[in-house]
């Protein structure tokens, strides 16, 4: 069975720093891109970025080019979405999200998501 | 950056069909994927390639794709289909996803 099992709850106060986590199970991590996934209180889905773990090769959003790094740990199968330095309006539920193989360009599977919420 | 514009709500009686739409520039173009997302839950994947339905998901719902237009069909409603609904297409020239602006079900 594909799991997505995404770090707890995190609250911060902006320009602090922040790395979330996903770490995935039941599937050969490293063959199938993982991406990231916004949704602001009360607002639709945002597609922030997408990595493919064998090869770290990143492809972002340009909404979000610059705000955000993603990055994988191949040897504990655990994508990351991380900030520098947080500012309020990136209070969101954050989800990160498997494609589907080969040319399969929907996400079957999805984490739990992670609320972060900024705030001073 | 590529749009896709869905109608904000549809309401729709229990047993009636439900037609969600997703605008896009020659969206019959690409694969067009249907999510449904419940209040405090995941995405779920309803329908992907336009017309497919994943393993589990009932055959209630139902997809097409053409011209400027796609369109998510709910037949007999139930009110376990309230949900937010969102369309999803993958960019291939610039290898950037983007989903539809939502469209929430509500069962009458």
């Amino acid at each position: 069975e594909v799991l997505l099992e995404q770090s707890g709850a995190e609250v911060k106060k902006p320009g602090e720093s922040l790395k979330i986590s996903c770490k995935g199970s039941g599937y050969s991590f490293n063959n199938y891109w993982i991406g990231w996934v916004r949704q602001m209180p009360g607002k639709g889905l945002e597609w922030m970025g997408i990595i493919y773990p064998d090869v770290s090769k990143t492809t972002y959003s340009p909404s979000f080019q610059g705000q955000v790094t993603i990055s994988v740990d191949k040897s504990i199968d655990t994508a990351y979405l991380q900030w520098s330095s947080l500012k309020a309006s990136d209070t969101a539920i954050y989800y990160c999200a498997r494609r589907g193989g080969g040319s399969r360009s929907y996400f079957p599977f999805w984490g739990q998501g992670t609320l972060v919420t900024v705030s001073s | 950056s590529y749009v896709l514009t869905q109608p904000p709500s549809v309401s729709v009686a229990p047993g009636q069909t439900a037609r969600i739409t997703c605008g896009g520039h020659d969206i019959g173009g690409k694969s067009v994927h249907w999510y449904q997302q419940t209040p405090g839950q995941a995405p779920v994947l309803v329908v992907h390639s336009d017309s497919d339905r994943p393993s589990g998901i009932p055959d209630r719902f139902s997809g097409s794709n053409s011209g400027n237009t796609a369109t998510l069909t709910i037949s007999r409603v139930e009110a376990g289909d309230e949900a937010d609904y969102y369309c999803q297409v993958w960019e291939s020239g610039s290898d950037h996803y983007v989903f539809g602006t939502a469209t929430k079900v509500t069962v009458l």
